[in-house]
């Protein structure tokens, strides 16, 4: 079993709507918990970090932690065509390594 | 402009040919890292380098190795022994101590017949 679990997709969703995003993880040393946005084939770009658990907002993007339930979201409002995308989650901790642990990433397409 | 610049973008190279990927960062970094991506898969860390001359392996750094003389400078070698070097090969950096906040370049794409 992955260390960390990431719905493949596609997730297809017409523009304007909410794409809702998940990863499961089993490491309960995760402390930082990221998002990254990649493009095809490009680098990925982070998106935005939380620390432990709670909400974090910055623009259209909501993060969420539940270390109790070992669970982390994603949300994007008001989607655009440009946001269509690989979503990849990534975790650490000092005591999980001090590196990062990825998802493999769930593809989006936010459709016209 | 600062970022993080690899070269070339796609390689080519014939089975048993050792090849050098190089990763360039003018961000000041001290840590930089090099990932290797698989269609469907998550990144696998490959080596990292907290400092300049001194790195350690990641998980999967067999058939690999780096050198880091200089603090912008992180190349990758992929050697022959390397068993399945077609990939995606991505170079990232941190400030020291912020791995949660690691900066990617626009990848290598490495074919190996």
């Amino acid at each position: 079993q992955k260390e960390v679990e990431q719905d493949p997709g596609p997730l297809s969703v017409p523009e304007g709507a909410i794409v809702s995003l998940n990863c499961t993880y089993s490491n309960s040393a995760f402390q930082y918990f990221m998002w990254y946005r990649q493009y095809s084939r490009k680098g990925p770009e982070l998106l935005m970090y939380t620390y432990s658990s709670g909400n974090k907002e910055d623009g259209r993007f909501t993060a969420q932690v539940d270390k109790s339930s070992k669970y982390i979201s994603l949300f994007i409002r008001d989607s655009q065509p440009s946001d269509s995308a690989t979503y990849l989650c990534a975790m650490t901790g000092r005591a999980a390594g001090n590196k990062l642990t990825f998802g493999g990433g769930t593809r989006v397409l936010v459709k016209p | 402009d600062g970022g993080i610049t690899q070269s070339p973008k796609y390689l080519f190279r014939k089975e048993g040919q050792n090849v050098t990927l190089s990763c360039e960062q003018n961000l000041n970094h001290d840590a930089m890292y090099w990932y290797r991506q698989d269609p469907g898969q998550g990144l696998r860390l490959i080596y990292y380098s907290q400092i300049v001359n001194d790195f350690q392996k990641g998980d999967i750094a067999e058939g690999y190795s780096v050198s880091r003389e200089k603090k912008e400078s992180f190349p990758l070698t992929v050697t022959s022994a390397q068993k399945n070097p077609t990939a995606f090969y991505l170079c990232a950096s941190s400030k020291a101590g912020d791995l949660y906040e690691q900066y990617f370049g626009p990848g290598t794409r490495l074919t190996v017949t």
